[in-house]
């Protein structure tokens, strides 16, 4: 399967935590990357590899991955970190590269 | 640092061919891949394809038949060329570069530099 699934649309309390899940078969054999979207700028990578986080990118953001899910985990969610977030990986052929259709974060 | 600038005409008319060239800066071209992603109004991110340094390409499924991306090395820049275009292919079309790496016996990639991305707009 190319296909990454994630969920629409989560909101979590300002200081809470929060976990977006992406699923897909090539999972099971590549690690998903994360990227942070806010309107009208270019998307920025958070988590890439098993958990490993850019240069800048605060400790907050984590990723981990079971089975076919990867999850990025924001802890203490802080208002600023209210975006969309994509999970991107390679598809089971390795060859091509797929997005998740996304995952609104509300800060409440 | 290393810096991508796209460039390119900011309205191409239904039917005819896009071009749109990638710019590096501060850096080399070699030793990564180096994508296109797009951006559809309010919708998500869609890979259209990548080419490595080499020129080796790989493009997304979808796109495959109207899609060419070239690399030129001496001037450090890489570039996409979509045929027949229409509406539907109105986006801000961002280029990226891909690293890689591997932890035991998994792979990943990841798009770590993006350039800020242009609006294209397919109108008559």
């Amino acid at each position: 399967s190319s296909e990454l699934t994630q969920d629409p649309a989560v909101s979590v309390a300002l200081g809470q935590t929060v976990r977006i899940t992406c699923q897909g078969d090539s999972l099971r054999s590549y690690y998903a990357s994360w990227y942070q979207q806010k309107p009208g700028q270019a998307p920025v990578l958070v988590i890439y590899g098993r958990d490993n986080r850019p240069s800048g990118i605060p400790d907050r953001f984590s990723g981990s991955t079971s089975g076919n899910t990867a999850s990025l985990t924001i802890t203490g969610a802080l208002a600023e970190d209210e975006a969309e977030y994509y999970c991107n990986s390679r598809d089971s052929s390795g060859d091509h590269s797929v997005f998740g259709a996304g995952t609104k974060v509300t800060v409440l | 640092q290393v810096q991508l600038q796209e460039s390119g005409p900011g309205l191409v008319k239904p039917s005819e061919t896009l071009s749109l060239t990638c710019t590096v800066s501060g850096g080399s071209i070699s030793s990564y891949y180096w994508s296109w992603i797009r951006q559809a109004p309010g919708k998500g991110l869609e890979w259209i394809g990548y080419i490595y340094y080499s020129g080796s390409t790989n493009y997304n499924p979808s796109l495959k038949s109207r899609v060419t991306i070239s690399v030129d090395t001496y001037n450090n820049q890489f570039s996409l060329k979509m045929t027949s275009v229409t509406a539907a292919d109105t986006a801000v079309y961002y280029c990226v570069r891909e690293s890689s790496g591997k932890y035991s016996r998994w792979s990943y990639w990841y798009f770590d530099l993006w350039g800020r991305g242009t609006l294209i707009t397919v109108s008559s």
